[in-house]
């Protein structure tokens, strides 16, 4: 069974940092593209950042770009999004997915992890 | 970045009754590269429909997609009380954008 488990969500301080984790069981990691998608309190979805399987190409949302860094490490399963000089906007529960490969998008979701963003 | 725009925002209908959302891309989607999610509160996505109208493993046959270019529709046959819930479109042919949401509510 497919199992995304996020963690390393929290309340930060605007300016803070955190890094939030994605670890993956039930597949074999290491062939499949990762996202981190978010959804702020109330609101949609947002596409957050990408990375390539073998770890080797990130992409980013342009509100991101800059702050926030995916990375992945395949020996362990796991996958990570650094998110730092937080905003208030940045507050949302952010979930990692798996895309699925050739025509199939994200195919299947973690819970989330919340991260609040408040002085 | 190409926007998507889902309409109506919520949508009241009876179990039974047909649901028919729409979604409709700034630019035309490459290759149809066009998915619907469905969301429950407090729960993740669900992905039920991608490349427009092939569904997605174990989701029930009345729900099905169809659309191509800049306009697209998720249909819902005959509503069970599962299914009210907040649906997404979302294109994965130019980067990956998401819709703002369509409430499907009880009536």
């Amino acid at each position: 069974e497919v199992q995304l488990v996020e963690s390393g969500g929290g309340l930060v301080q605007p300016g803070g940092s955190l890094r939030l984790s994605c670890a993956a069981s039930g597949f074999t990691f290491s062939t499949y593209a990762m996202y981190w998608v978010r959804q702020a309190p109330g609101k949609g979805l947002e596409y957050v950042s990408a990375i390539s399987n073998n770890g080797g190409s990130t992409y980013y949302a342009n509100s991101v770009r800059g702050r926030f860094t995916i990375s992945r490490d395949n020996s362990k399963k796991m996958l990570y999004l650094q998110v730092g000089t937080l905003r208030i906007e940045d507050m949302a529960v952010y979930y990692c997915a798996r895309e699925g490969g050739g025509v199939v998008p994200l195919d299947y979701w973690g819970q989330g992890t919340l991260v609040t963003v408040s002085s | 970045e190409i926007v998507l725009t889902q309409s109506p925002g919520t949508l009241s209908l009876s179990p039974g009754e047909r649901a028919t959302l729409s979604c409709r891309a700034s630019q035309s989607v490459s290759s149809n590269y066009l998915a619907w999610y469905q969301q429950k509160p407090g729960q993740a996505p669900r992905l039920l429909i991608f490349r427009a109208s092939t569904r997605a493993t174990g989701i029930p046959d009345r729900f099905s997609g169809s659309g191509s270019g800049t306009d697209f529709t998720l249909t819902i046959s005959r509503l069970e009380p599962e299914d009210f819930a907040v649906y997404y479109c979302q294109q994965y042919g130019n980067s990956l954008t998401f819709g703002g949401g369509t409430e499907v509510e009880i009536k």
